[in-house]
């Protein structure tokens, strides 16, 4: 079946630094999504990568698919409290179904 | 509506007992997806429907768990006989498919109903 490995479990920083969370698959995927879950919330849609080696930007994310499309990573620049929550990456089987990774809960110290 | 909303938002039930969880969708939204989500954990998923289309339920735990749906209305997420490792938030989640350059099936999550099985 469809593996889906998030790497780290937990990440605590200081506000400043930066965050990085990766995503890692058995299969090569046609796509994939990140999501944001602030705590007590519900998962939020960041993005969607499907090109090989695509790099997306939105502020100071950066979303990156990897050249075999088997692996992709989240970076925050120069954290904030804002960024506090659990980030997910959802790989997309066909049309009809998403695997979730289990997820990197991101904490920043003000 | 403004997005997908959930009922109830909190389920206390005993163990044994049948519970019914609600979704009302995004509207024009032609696919919907029931997760669970345990505490501290990423979101598993438990059946999809995609307009009038056979539903695939292949992530169903047990034959405890039904769902239906009508059309591309309220979906409705039914547990028999509850058990205590049933006890998680159940997150609805709607989409569309997005055309242009790149084909994307964002999901449009709702509130989540948190079923607490004692």
């Amino acid at each position: 079946g469809q593996q889906v490995m998030q790497i780290p479990q937990y990440q605590h920083v200081q506000e400043g630094e930066d965050f990085t969370t990766y995503c890692n698959s058995s299969t090569t995927l046609s796509n994939i999504q990140w999501y944001k879950q602030r705590p007590g919330g519900h998962p939020v849609f960041l993005i969607q990568l499907v090109k090989s080696g695509e790099v997306k930007k939105q502020k100071r994310l950066t979303f990156q698919f990897g050249e075999a499309k088997k692996n992709s990573s989240l970076h925050i620049t120069a954290t904030q409290t804002t960024d506090v929550g659990t980030y997910f990456c959802a790989l997309q089987v066909l049309f009809n179904k998403f695997y979730f990774g289990s997820g990197t809960k991101l904490n920043v110290k003000p | 509506g403004a997005g997908v909303s959930q009922s109830p938002s909190n389920k206390v039930t005993e163990k044994g007992k049948d519970v019914e969880l609600r979704c009302d969708p995004i509207s024009g939204h032609t696919a919907l997806y029931w997760y669970r989500q345990r505490l501290g954990q990423g979101l598993e998923f438990l059946i999809y429907f995609q307009g009038n289309s056979a539903p695939d339920k292949s992530g169903l735990p047990s034959d405890r768990f039904s769902a239906e749906r009508t059309g591309e209305s309220v979906s409705t997420l039914t547990i028999q006989r509850t058990q205590q490792e049933d006890s998680a938030v159940y997150l609805c989640a709607s989409t569309f498919r997005s055309g242009g350059d790149t084909t994307s099936w964002e999901q449009y999550f709702g509130p989540g109903t948190r079923l607490t099985v004692t």
